[in-house]
C-alpha cells in the first residue's frame, strides 16, 4: 500500500499566490524528508530536504513544514511562478539505510498567469 | 559539472530480450540507487549499491540485477523482458546515506 500519499493530486493556482502542497508519512523509522520537483521528461530536482528533529526549514521561496505528532510534512512555495508548474512529491527517508522507503505519487502544480 | 547521466535516453525491445541501462556520475558518490516509475506508483526501488561490489535488492527486484564494478556505474540489467518491465528508469546517487539523491533524467523503455 502507500504509505506516503499526497492529499490533493493537482493544484492549481495564480501566478504570484503563494502554493501548499501536503504529505502524508507512516513509516515510523523515517527520520528524513525530502521534496522533489519534476518537470516533464526530466528526473526528480532535489528541492529542499527536512529532518525529524527539526520541524520547519526554509530554502529561497520554498518552506518546508514537519509535524511528527500527525506524520504530516508539506511544502510551500512563495509567489509562485509559471516555472514552478511541475510535479512535485515527497520523499520519506530512513537516514540508516539511505534509500527513500517511500515516494510520494505526487501533486501536480499547474500556475496560471 | 559533476552530473548523472543515463543512457539510452529511449529504447524499444522484444520480451525475451537482455537489456541493460546504463547509468554513470561523475560526483563519486558511494550511494547509487535504480527506480521505476509508473503511472499510479510512485518511484519504486530496484537495486541499490553502497559501493564498489556491494548490491542490494530493493522492493520490486525480480527480473532485474545490478554490478558494481567501479564507483562511477551501476548498469541495470534485465535477463529476460516482460512486458511488465515497461517503464520508466531512473538511476540516483548520493554522497552519503543521509543525503539527498541526485537523479539522471531517465530512460524510457518499451518492451514489446
Amino acid at each position: 500500500g502507500e504509505s506516503v500519499g499526497l492529499h490533493l493530486p493537482t493544484l492549481s493556482v495564480q501566478e504570484g499566490d503563494n502554493s501548499i502542497i501536503n504529505c502524508a508519512y507512516s513509516n515510523s523509522a523515517s527520520d528524513y524528508f525530502i521534496w522533489y520537483k519534476q518537470e516533464s521528461g526530466k528526473g526528480p530536482q532535489f528541492i529542499i530536504d527536512i529532518r525529524s528533529n527539526m520541524d520547519k526549514r526554509q530554502g529561497q521561496r520554498v518552506t518546508v513544514l514537519l509535524n511528527k505528532t500527525v506524520k504530516h510534512l508539506s511544502l510551500q512555495i512563495a509567489a509562485t511562478q509559471p516555472g514552478d508548474s511541475a510535479v512535485y512529491f515527497c520523499a520519506e527517508v530512513d537516514s540508516n539505510s539511505g534509500y527513500a522507503l517511500n515516494f510520494g505519487k505526487g501533486t501536480s502544480l499547474l500556475v496560471t498567469p | 559539472d559533476a552530473e548523472i547521466t543515463q543512457s539510452p535516453r529511449h529504447k524499444i525491445t522484444e520480451t525475451g530480450r537482455q537489456v541493460t541501462l546504463a547509468c554513470h556520475q561523475t560526483w563519486n558518490h558511494n550511494n547509487m540507487f535504480w527506480y521505476r516509475q509508473d503511472l499510479g506508483h510512485g518511484l519504486r526501488l530496484i537495486h541499490y549499491s553502497y559501493g564498489v561490489q556491494d548490491t542490494n535488492k530493493g522492493e520490486v527486484s525480480d527480473g532485474y540485477s545490478v554490478s558494481r564494478s567501479n564507483t562511477e556505474d551501476l548498469p541495470l540489467t534485465l535477463e529476460s523482458a516482460a512486458s511488465s518491465q515497461t517503464s520508466v528508469y531512473f538511476c540516483a546517487s548520493s554522497e552519503n546515506r543521509g543525503q539527498p539523491q541526485h537523479f539522471g533524467d531517465g530512460t524510457r523503455l518499451s518492451i514489446l
